[in-house]
């Protein structure tokens, strides 16, 4: 079966100071890959979405990148955290669409992020 | 305009009674899909059903039922004998997929609170 996790699941950070969230996802090949995230009280914003090894596509501007280094890995990325970037940010995968809507989107456990 | 709304933000109901969670959307795309997702305080967010564009049927999985109505552009989640366990944000999504490309939204949420 398959399985995302990501890490670390809760962090605080000065501000200033560089970021990186992980996400690997098991059991799958080739999967689109999702990071949200999520204000307090407020859904989901979609920050990055990645349909394979090096294609990012950035939905929102921002001081934040990601990268897929692996078909199953994808890391977020700042080098210097602002107090806005705090928040939760979840991981999510799903099989590639080819042109089908209906693939169920899978989250990971979230990281809590804090920016001090 | 807002391509998912959830004008919700809070509801009460008593353990037992079915409630009913709204959720319209705005799309110009034929082929979308509509998903519900249910986030409990521990910021998992836990997949509950789909519903695609073209399915013919209001989908149904166990105690939760989508009840999509294509020309109203609604997808409400209806969730009957409500639980304690039920108490979490709710979360309506639509996915579009058009060449190649997707666009994931998530709505504003809604906190349902089951009352003994």
């Amino acid at each position: 079966s398959q399985t995302i996790h990501q890490w670390p699941a809760t962090l605080v950070q000065p501000v200033g100071s560089p970021l990186s969230l992980e996400c690997t996802v098991e059991g799958t090949s080739n999967p689109n890959l999702y990071w949200y995230r999520q204000a307090a009280g407020r859904g989901l914003q979609l920050l990055f979405y990645s349909v394979g090894i090096g294609q990012i596509s950035s939905e929102v501007p921002q001081n934040l990148s990601a990268s897929r280094p692996q078909d199953r890995q994808f890391i977020l990325s700042s080098k210097k955290l602002l107090l806005s970037d705090s928040g939760f940010y979840l991981c999510a995968w799903s099989s590639i669409s080819f042109g089908i809507s209906g693939n169920t989107i899978y989250f990971g456990e979230g990281s809590w992020l804090t920016v001090v | 305009a807002q391509k998912i709304t959830q004008t919700q933000p809070g509801m009460f109901v008593q353990e037992k009674e079915a409630v009913t969670l709204d959720c319209t959307y705005d799309t110009s795309d034929p082929s979308y899909g509509l998903f519900w997702y249910k986030q409990p305080s521990s910021g998992e967010m836990i997949f509950l059903i789909y519903q695609g564009s073209y399915d013919q049927q209001n989908a149904t999985e166990g105690r939760y039922s989508l009840n999509f109505q294509k020309a109203r552009k609604s997808a409400n989640l209806v969730i009957s004998a409500s639980q304690l366990g039920d108490s979490a944000m709710y979360f309506c999504a639509m996915r579009e997929v058009n060449f190649g490309n997707e666009k994931l939204t998530f709505g504003t949420g809604t906190r349902l609170t089951i009352i003994p």
